[in-house]
């Protein structure tokens, strides 16, 4: 299946450290995007990050893809309490437009 | 302006009963999904519209799924004979899509809040 799956399932870290969540997938993608859900309701998308791209930043989150490893990285630098959520990576493949999504990981954040 | 909204927030209804959920895109948007979360897991694709063309029903887990679209607008996903196993929230998102179906600008799929239905 194309599903991402990410790692680790759970992250807990100290306020101001940095968050490293990782996902990998098993076929070619068009595009890869990271979500962040809080308490269990709608998401909201973070960053998109294409097939022919490495690395895009947006504020304090650094998204990599390494297509020949199948794997994409996001990481929140300096976090807050605020960015205690479940993180989701979603692919899309050429030809089809809807996003697969993996279970996520839970980050907690504590003060 | 104005999200994605889905209605109603929470639904309790009994085995075997029927459920209707609603969903309103983004104006404008010509893309509609709706997926399922099952407690403490990922999104599960249920069904996809884009314009006229016909739905992507690939995700639907039974019969008793139906869902339409109105008008190119409003969804309402339908649950007939309610299960147990039914209870989840279910997720609305909508997107852009440019003409020929390429999703370049668009991709980025904007989400409701959900509806947390519960099946007794």
């Amino acid at each position: 299946s194309q599903q991402g799956e990410e790692d680790p399932q759970a992250l807990s870290i100290q306020e101001g450290e940095n968050a490293t969540m990782n996902c990998s997938y098993k076929t070619s993608i068009n595009n890869l995007q990271w979500y962040r859900q809080n308490s269990g309701r709608g998401l909201v998308h973070l960053i998109l990050i294409r097939s022919n791209e490495r690395e895009k930043h947006s504020g304090r989150l650094r998204v990599t893809l390494d297509t020949s490893k199948k794997s994409s990285s996001l990481l929140i630098t300096a976090s807050r309490a605020a960015d205690t959520a479940s993180y989701f990576c979603a692919t899309s493949w050429q030809g089809a437009q809807k996003l697969v999504f993996g279970q996520g990981t839970r980050l907690t954040i504590n003060p | 302006g104005a999200g994605v909204s889905q209605s109603p927030s929470n639904k309790v209804t009994e085995k075997g009963k029927d459920v209707e959920l609603r969903c309103d895109p983004i104006s404008g948007h010509t893309a509609l999904y709706w997926y399922r979360q099952s407690l403490g897991q990922g999104l599960e694709f249920l069904i996809y519209f884009q314009g006229n063309s016909a739905p992507d029903k690939s995700g639907l887990p039974s019969d008793r799924f139906s869902a339409e679209r109105t008008g190119g607008s409003v969804s309402t996903l339908t649950i007939q004979r309610t299960q147990q196993e039914d209870s989840a929230v279910y997720l609305c998102a909508s997107s852009l899509i440019l003409a020929g179906g390429l999703m370049a600008f668009g991709e980025t799929q904007y989400f409701g809040p959900g509806t947390r239905l519960l099946v007794l």
